[in-house]
């Protein structure tokens, strides 16, 4: 069973304005991480923001932020004013069971995100 | 931050012959290493997960005679591709993680086999 749907192959966004990349997951576990990575075209993974299973509030870092919906296990990163050096791939992960160090990450197909001047 | 270190960035060999990747953990104990592969396009696929000090455990399909992984300390990890062919091109990134940290990723190897 898929555990991380992305179901955008491919976004466009004009230059500055806000974009919303969708994930679901799915997990049977209480505890678990959700990731969103970022892979330029020169192929290196660039964490951009992480969010809890028991956190509160919907994290942000910076231009990004994280539209965490629990109950519809839903964990869609939003970029706000978006720039030309945002064009890239974008991945959503989750790590299951937060106690166990073993564990690896489950990666979304991922979404390439091209941003228009 | 915590840095990983991916080595080669970028290989090209003849058929047939043997590669080796380095993954290495700079500034913190790795006690677990992770390996993917990137097809063009498409996401990252975990191949195997090694422990510092034991065997690695690879994931169904992945041929552990192939790809040949080693975790001999807490900061490397290698993985060496046995008599590579065109096939084996890819895109390959390692992790690494220290118990129950986050997981750091290298900046891959783009690895070509002609």
């Amino acid at each position: 069973a898929q555990k991380i749907t992305q179901t955008q192959p491919g976004m466009f966004v004009q230059e500055k304005e806000a974009v919303t990349l969708d994930c679901t997951y799915d997990t049977s576990d209480p505890s678990y991480g959700l990731f969103w990575y970022k892979q330029p075209s020169s192929g290196e993974m660039i964490f951009l923001i992480y969010q809890g299973s028991y956190d509160q509030q919907n994290a942000t870092e910076g231009r990004y932020s994280l539209n965490f919906q629990k109950a519809r296990k839903s964990a869609n990163l939003v970029i706000s004013a978006s720039q030309l050096g945002d064009s890239a791939m974008y991945f959503c992960a989750m790590r299951e069971g937060l106690a166990n160090y073993g564990q690896n990450f489950v990666f979304g197909p991922g979404t390439r995100l091209s941003v228009l001047p | 931050g915590a840095v990983v270190s991916q080595h080669p960035s970028w290989v090209i060999c003849k058929s047939g012959t043997s590669v080796k990747i380095e993954c290495r953990s700079l500034d913190f104990q790795a006690t677990t290493m992770f390996w993917y592969r990137q097809f063009p396009k498409q996401s990252l696929m975990l191949m195997a997960t090694s422990n510092e000090g034991s065997k690695a455990t690879y994931e169904q399909g992945v041929e552990k005679d192939k790809f040949l992984i080693n975790h001999a300390s807490l900061t490397l990890s290698t993985l060496t591709v046995t008599s590579a062919h065109p096939e084996d091109s890819s895109f390959y990134i390692c992790s690494a993680r220290h118990r129950n940290q986050p997981q750091h990723f290298g900046d891959g190897t783009r690895l070509s086999i002609l």
